[in-house]
């Protein structure tokens, strides 16, 4: 099956600075990773996703890259609020199942 | 659009006691469901899923167990609570192949006493 390490799993920034979180996966079929943000006490909830044919993908403040020939993604937000304070998983599929990361902890420090 | 529903929000249960936790999912058909379990500041546990009625897949061995008697139904149940199925337990729906990600229902807060 599948396997997904997700690094660091705490991460404090100050306001306006940028935050990375790393993902690995070892399956080279799984083609799509979503990345959940998960605030406390509520459902992990879609932020951003990619597939195996994209190698970036941008929204607003959060971008997502995957290199699938190292078998990682990384999800990059810049200019951290403290809203952006949450769990963080990634994900990895090739098909009806996810395999999810073990969560990054995110703090941003006003 | 499509929704989904898990209900209790909260649960407290004392050991030994059953359990049935519901989740049933609107506007589209054939999902495939999952229920996930979250102990507390931990990561996300796949506990069943199903691609179809009556099809269940376990990926956990456990005193769990979960069923989809309707197309868009799963429910998870436990004839005898251990203190250890405390957690929050969530259920989720996907249709790959038309693009979504997973969708995560509110979540069961369950307490074992």
């Amino acid at each position: 099956g599948e396997n997904v390490e997700q690094h660091p799993s705490t991460l404090s920034v100050q306001e306006g600075d940028s935050a990375v979180i790393k993902c690995t996966y070892s399956d080279s079929a799984s083609n799509y990773f979503p990345w959940y943000k998960q605030e406390l006490g509520k459902r992990p909830q879609l932020i951003i996703d990619i597939r195996s044919n994209v190698g970036e993908k941008k929204d607003q403040r959060i971008a997502v890259t995957l290199n699938k020939t190292a078998k990682h993604f990384s999800l990059h937000i810049t200019e951290t609020q403290p809203e952006d304070s949450a769990v963080y998983f990634c994900a990895a599929s090739k098909g009806n199942q996810f395999y999810f990361g073990t969560g990054t902890s995110l703090t941003v420090i006003p | 659009s499509q929704t989904i529903h898990q209900w209790p929000a909260t649960l407290v249960q004392p050991v030994g006691s059953p359990l049935s936790l519901e989740c049933t999912v609107e506007g589209t058909s054939n999902p495939n469901l999952y229920w996930y379990r979250q102990a507390a500041g931990r990561g996300l546990q796949l506990l069943f899923y199903s691609v179809g009625i009556g099809q269940i897949s376990s990926e956990v061995p456990q005193n769990l167990s979960a069923s989809r008697p309707q197309d868009r139904q799963f429910i998870l149940s436990s004839k005898k609570l251990l203190l250890s199925d405390s957690g929050f337990y969530l259920c989720a729906w996907s249709v790959l192949f038309r693009g979504y990600g997973y969708t995560f229902g509110s979540g069961t807060r369950l307490t074992v006493v």
